[in-house]
């Protein structure tokens, strides 16, 4: 089954305790991509990555990093988490050479709360 | 500034209703994306139009591309408690090589 999965779906932390969240995908997709979504902003890109060593920032990039070193997994690193950080992230993938129909698959959502 | 406006932001309606949902722009597109959200889930994509004035229809749901490729709207015919849910308007990647999102309206459809 195509999909895209994230861990963990629900995560409370403290200020400054460094997490990550792995997003993985079995679609051998080329573009992948972190949003949050908060209420009323929708959903807001964090960080892309055209292919494997090649990230790029996205609209909101301040206070988060990624690594892209295999084709399958992109995960989202908060090195010291701020309370503004928290919020609703979604991994999300696509066949980017598609252009004209670029369907994004996203995960189910990982709910972070920073204390 | 938000790149792509949605409105309304909320919508209640009964079943049966009709109803329709706007996604505007001061940007022209090559094309762009619809997608439905569910509580606890992720986006699933809907349809994507690509010609200025295309309508694509998926059952009940009408989805229409305006001519000069800058707004869309989504029309609901005879609602039900099924189309519940968070609907998305999204372009990209081929305005530079990200992704963007419109607010969202939120519709809930009471039976």
């Amino acid at each position: 089954e195509a999909q895209v999965t994230q861990n963990p779906r629900y995560l409370i932390t403290v200020t400054g305790k460094k997490l990550t969240v792995t997003c993985s995908q079995n679609m051998n997709h080329e573009y992948m991509s972190w949003y949050r979504q908060d209420p009323g902003l929708g959903l807001r890109q964090i960080y892309y990555s055209m292919n494997v060593e090649v990230t790029d920032k996205g609209d909101v990039p301040e206070g988060y990093k990624v690594s892209r070193k295999e084709k399958r997994n992109f995960p989202l690193i908060l090195e010291s988490p701020s309370p503004n950080q928290t919020s609703l992230y979604f991994c999300a993938s696509t066949a980017a050479t598609h252009r004209a129909s670029y369907e994004q698959y996203f995960g189910p959502g990982t709910r972070l709360t920073v204390t | 500034t938000q790149l792509l406006e949605q409105s309304p932001q909320f919508l209640s309606i009964q079943e049966g209703e009709n109803l329709t949902v706007y996604c505007n722009s001061s940007s022209v597109f090559s094309s762009l994306q619809w997608y439905r959200q569910e509580p606890g889930e992720g986006p699933v994509l809907l349809v994507t139009v690509v010609t200025g004035g295309e309508v694509k229809k998926l059952k009940r749901l009408t989805f229409q591309f305006g001519d000069a490729r800058k707004d869309s709207s989504l029309h609901i015919t005879a609602a039900q408690t099924g189309d519940t849910g968070l609907y998305l308007c999204a372009v990209g990647p081929s305005t530079g090589n990200q992704f963007y999102f419109g607010t969202g309206t939120s519709l809930t459809v009471i039976p």
